[in-house]
């Protein structure tokens, strides 16, 4: 069975702090999304990595794919109250015996408060 | 602009009711998935569908059924609700997962739903 495990669980910083929101697995994956979601609303794509040591930035937020497609981490500099949120990290795999399904390994979830 | 609308957005059931939660998308996706998404667990999948006739079960799907009669419409049924069920229900669709793409799945807003 593949697992995501991202770390940590909660987090709630000042206005300005940088962060790291990590996800892991001991499984490798062909390609790996990161999702925000918002209180009451479901999780919107953020980005997705597809090549192992693939990094993306998206303004302030910047993704990196690891090396073995095993991990990734998501980092935010100088953090703004309008980044919190819950921050989901989802892999797939494709190749041999894994049939085209669209099917997502989800991680537990980062709960993120930026306070002001 | 619809996209992937829920219905209803809340519900309260008694233990062994049952009900149907509704899901339609305008984007005529093939592709279309359940969720489920309890505190601190991120989101694991119920059944998904790759086309109008097809579906099939993902990580947890005791407990449910599902259908597929046209492309646009997903609904989710529950024949003896329990109170492991409660949790907070998310319907996604996609269009065919492509390797290398972005693979974006849209989520509908959620139904919230209490066993008691």
């Amino acid at each position: 069975t593949q697992l995501l495990e991202q770390s940590p669980q909660f987090l709630s910083i000042q206005e300005g702090e940088n962060l790291t929101v990590y996800c892991n697995s001991s499984s490798v994956f062909s390609s790996l999304q990161w999702y925000r979601q918002e209180p009451g609303e479901g999780p919107v794509l953020l980005v997705t990595v597809v090549t192992g040591g693939e990094v993306k930035k998206l303004k302030r937020l910047t993704f990196q794919f690891g090396d073995a497609r095993k991990d990734s981490s998501l980092h935010i500099t100088a953090a703004q109250p309008g980044d919190t949120g819950l921050y989901l990290c989802a892999g797939r795999s494709w190749g041999p015996g894994s049939s085209n399904t669209g099917k997502l390994i989800f991680g537990q979830g980062t709960t993120l408060q930026v306070k002001p | 602009n619809a996209g992937v609308t829920q219905t209803p957005k809340f519900r309260i059931l008694k233990i062994g009711q049952s009900m149907t939660l509704q899901c339609t998308q305008d984007m005529n996706h093939n592709y279309m998935y359940w969720y489920r998404q309890d505190p601190g667990m991120g989101l694991k999948l119920i059944y998904y569908s790759v086309g109008a006739g097809i579906t099939d079960k993902g990580e947890v799907p005791n407990g449910y059924n599902v259908s597929r009669s046209t492309t646009e419409d997903f609904p989710l049924r529950l024949e003896l609700a329990a109170p492991s069920q409660t949790s907070v229900y998310f319907c996604a669709s996609s269009r065919v997962p492509k390797e290398g793409a972005k693979n974006i799945q849209y989520f509908g807003a959620g139904t919230r739903l209490s066993v008691l």
